[in-house]
């Protein structure tokens, strides 16, 4: 079965410090990828996609950067947060033979 | 932007009722999905209309489709306690979704 992984669960992290939030999928293979950010009450905005190993794009400039190194792994960056980053993160998968997106357990991450 | 609107933001009905949930899109879409999110999880997935689709069941769920207007709207029949949650639209174009800013719904028993 298709199983979608992402952590840490919560991050409270200081201004200027680097991020890494890692988000796997299990089950399908070359799927396509998504970080979203979700605000307090809001909806969520589309951050990155990914269609394949390495091809990454980007939904609005921003602080964050997006990798995919392996098929099934999608990581979300920075180098420096900000305030304005903290938020919930939401990783998504689409598998080929489906059209709904499958959502991890978010993250939900607080600067300070 | 290509977000869509949900309305009304807050809804409160008594168990048993019916929840109606609207949602307005800016573009053209591949299909309309509506997810539902438990207060502080991730989305999960309740129903797909496509766009030559005008209304399709599900259970208690009924989901309609106006094109023309650009619009959805989400019925939740016989509402439950355990309905309690964030409902948001989306719509899909090619490999991209665009989230509706999403309806909270409480379902009092």
């Amino acid at each position: 079965s298709q199983t979608i992984h992402q952590w840490p669960a919560t991050l409270v992290q200081p201004v200027g410090s680097p991020l890494s939030l890692e988000c796997t999928v299990e089950g399908t293979s070359n799927p396509n990828l998504y970080w979203y950010r979700q605000a307090a009450g809001r909806g969520l905005q589309l951050l990155f996609y990914s269609v394949g190993i390495g091809q990454i794009s980007s939904e609005v400039p921003q602080n964050l950067s997006a990798s995919r190194p392996q098929d099934r792994q999608f990581i979300l960056s920075s180098k420096k947060l900000l305030l304005s980053d903290s938020g919930f993160y939401l990783c998504a998968f689409l598998a080929a033979s489906y059209n709904e997106q499958f959502f991890g357990p978010g993250t939900r991450l607080t600067v300070l | 932007s290509q977000q869509g609107e949900e309305d009304p933001q807050a809804l409160s009905i008594q168990e048993g009722e019916n929840a109606t949930m609207n949602c307005s899109y800016k573009t053209s879409i591949n299909n309309l999905q509506w997810y539902r999110q438990n207060s502080g999880r991730g989305l999960v997935h309740l129903i797909l209309i496509r766009s030559n689709e005008r209304e399709k069941h599900s259970g208690r769920l009924r989901v309609t489709l106006d094109t023309s207007k650009k619009s959805s709207s989400l019925l939740i029949t016989a509402s439950r306690a355990a309905d309690t949650a964030s409902y948001f639209c989306a719509t899909a174009l090619g490999n991209q979704f665009y989230f509706g800013t999403g309806t909270s719904l409480t379902v009092i028993p």
